[in-house]
């Protein structure tokens, strides 16, 4: 079944420092797409990090870095220096094509408490 | 730039009543999505469009129903509201229906609360 699966329901982080939200993954399907989403009090949801099945390296924007271990079929999302702004919803999800469009299942989210 | 906006943000309605979402973008984008929002499900997918006039079910199409006779409206309706239909719903648009680095975009949302 073609599952994401995000086992902490809440994470606190100091201030600074680094924090790692994990998602795990389940398809058979060779290719695919494992995004981050953020969704601070407000609602929107903001689009954080995208890394292909097939893309060899970890994908980074800034901040934020994708740990991929495909074998153990992993997306973790990494947050380096972690600022009061951090806090807020975590949504991991993957793509899967389709004939006419992507399949994209969410999953259940981490909720992130940055503290001072 | 506008982009994707969602209206009402937040409505109330009672059981067996007609409710419709709307949702506008203005980036001309081809695809457009509903989303529903729920406790322990992430989101999970409503109806999808590929075009104007041009639409099919997601995940969880069943009470929903929508139209696109605009590129930039998709408006999603609830033709008898039930209480299970409690949530929070949100508009994507894409320019392209392979979500990668072309990302969909999401509006601020529209919180339904179903009596």
């Amino acid at each position: 079944a073609q599952k994401i699966t995000q086992t902490q329901p809440g994470m606190f982080v100091q201030e600074k420092e680094a924090v790692t939200l994990d998602c795990t993954y389940d398809t058979s399907d060779p290719s695919y797409g494992l995004f981050w989403y953020k969704q601070p009090s407000s609602g929107e949801m903001i689009f954080l990090i995208y890394q292909g099945s097939y893309d060899q390296q970890n994908a980074t924007e800034g901040r934020y870095s994708l740990n991929f271990q495909k074998a153990r079929k992993s997306a973790n999302l990494v947050i380096s220096a972690s600022q009061l702004g951090d806090s807020a919803m975590y949504f991991c999800a993957m793509s899967l094509p389709r004939t006419s469009y992507d399949k994209v299942i969410f999953g259940p989210g981490t909720s992130l408490s940055v503290i001072p | 730039d506008a982009g994707i906006t969602q209206s009402p943000r937040y409505k109330i309605t009672e059981t067996g009543r007609q409710v419709t979402l709307m949702c506008h973008q203005t980036w001309s984008h081809s695809y457009m999505f509903w989303y529903r929002q729920d406790l322990g499900h992430g989101l999970r997918l409503i109806y999808y469009s590929a075009a104007a006039d041009i639409t099919d079910k997601g995940e969880v199409p069943d009470g929903y129903v929508v139209s696109r006779s605009k590129t930039e409206n998709f408006p999603l309706t609830l033709e008898s509201a039930t209480r299970s239909q409690t949530s929070v719903y949100f508009c994507a648009s894409s320019e392209s229906p392979r979500a990668g680095v072309e990302t969909q975009y999401f509006g601020p949302g529209t919180r339904l609360l179903v009596l």
